[in-house]
Formats: structure tokens, C-alpha cells, sequence
């Protein structure tokens, strides 16, 4: 069965960066899109971008193009994220999410960033 | 972008009672996308393609609409069913979610 294995919680400081893990499983990770969605406490969801990891293409929400770097390793079956120069602002959960017809199927359980001095 | 405009934002419905929410969008898009997301857990893709239901959801839900107007109708509700629905698109760039509407068990 399609399962993404997102890492774990991450307390960072201010200005600092953090990168976390989305590992899929049950599929060829190859084959599809994957997205990563922020989600602030008590918030909806905002869409980042996304990564072909056949390809290493890369699309990004322009809010996040200087905030976000999308990765993905082909031999591992895992894509990645990293946050960078993060503020209180930063402080949400992330998801990563595979595409399907420009819908998303299957989601991580989602990574807890937290921002605190 | 295209802004996507969830109405209500909070609702209530009794077990039985039928529930619709709708999904604005401030330009035509040609499909909407539905997810259900529960306290703590992780958006579920539950309505693709305006209509299609997900695997695993139950037919008493129900999708349609174009252009710029979308629902999500639920025939008779169940406890079950209390969560927050988002509804997203991307007929063109960047995808764009909804603020989502809080579906209450009355």
C-alpha cells in the first residue's frame, strides 16, 4: 500500500534551517509528482510546491520560492524539504503529498515545525 | 491565483439531516477537488474531479458544479462525518485551497 513516512518534530531558532523527510513507499516513487503543503495551527492549508523526482523539475508557490528548496534522492524513495532564514511565521505542520491528475491522493502524517528562541 | 471562497466557514447538522457547502472560485476553473481533514490527522483526498468519490467514501456523499461555483452534499449526515472540508484547485497555476468549512455534529 502508497505510504509517505514524513520525519520527525523539529524545534529550531530563529534565522536557522531545517530539512525534513518524506520517504513514499508503495509505489515507484519515480512515477509521481510530489507536493509539499504548510498547514498553520488552527489554519488551512497552503500549497508550496511541488518536485518530479524522475526529472528533479521543481514548481514553487512564489511566496515560497527564497523560504522553501525541494529535493528528492531516486535511490532512497525520498523527497525533502528545506526551510530556510525561519521565523515565528514558519512555525506550522508540513505535508507532503503525492499527485495524482493534479490531485493528491496520498498524504504524509505531516512534520511539526516549531520556531521558538 | 485563483482564490477559493468556502461557504459557511462553521456548520451544524443533525444525524439525518442533508448538508451542502459550496466552493467559490473567483475565475471558471474545470474541475474542483475535496478533501476531508479530522483534528490531528492528515487532509484525505475525498471528492476528485468535481464528482468522483475517493475510495472508501461513502455514497451518501456527493459532488458537483462548474465553472465557478462547486458543492459537496452530504444526503443524510452521520457523526462520522464532522470534520473540515477544503476544497483545492488547479485549472491554473498556482494550486489553490479553500479556507476549508468546519462541518459540527448538532
Amino acid at each position: 500500500q502508497v505510504q509517505l513516512q514524513q520525519s520527525g518534530a523539529e524545534l529550531a531558532r530563529p534565522g536557522a534551517s531545517v530539512k525534513m523527510s518524506c520517504k513514499a513507499s508503495g509505489y515507484t516513487f519515480t512515477s509521481y509528482t510530489m507536493h509539499w503543503v504548510k498547514q498553520r495551527p488552527g489554519q488551512g492549508l497552503e500549497w508550496i510546491g511541488y518536485i518530479n523526482p524522475s526529472s528533479g523539475y521543481t514548481n514553487y508557490n512564489q511566496k515560497f520560492k527564497d523560504k522553501a528548496t525541494l529535493t528528492a534522492d531516486k535511490s532512497s524513495s525520498t523527497a525533502y524539504m528545506q526551510l530556510s532564514s525561519l521565523t515565528s511565521e514558519d512555525t506550522a505542520v508540513y505535508y507532503c503529498a503525492r499527485e495524482v491528475r493534479r490531485a493528491m491522493d496520498y498524504w504524509g502524517q505531516g512534520t511539526s515545525v516549531t520556531v521558538s528562541s | 491565483q485563483i482564490v477559493l471562497t468556502q461557504s459557511p466557514a462553521i456548520m451544524s447538522a443533525s444525524p439525518g439531516e442533508k448538508v451542502t457547502m459550496t466552493c467559490s472560485a473567483s475565475s471558471s476553473v474545470s474541475y474542483m477537488h475535496w478533501y476531508q481533514q479530522k483534528s490531528g490527522t492528515s487532509p484525505k483526498r475525498w471528492i476528485y474531479d468535481t464528482s468522483k468519490l475517493a475510495s472508501g467514501v461513502p455514497a451518501r456523499f456527493s459532488g458537483s458544479g462548474s465553472g465557478t461555483s462547486y458543492s459537496l452534499t452530504i444526503s443524510s449526515m452521520e457523526a462520522e462525518d464532522a470534520a473540515t472540508y477544503y476544497c483545492q484547485q488547479w485549472s491554473s497555476n498556482p494550486p489553490t485551497f479553500g479556507a476549508g468549512t468546519k462541518l459540527e455534529l448538532k
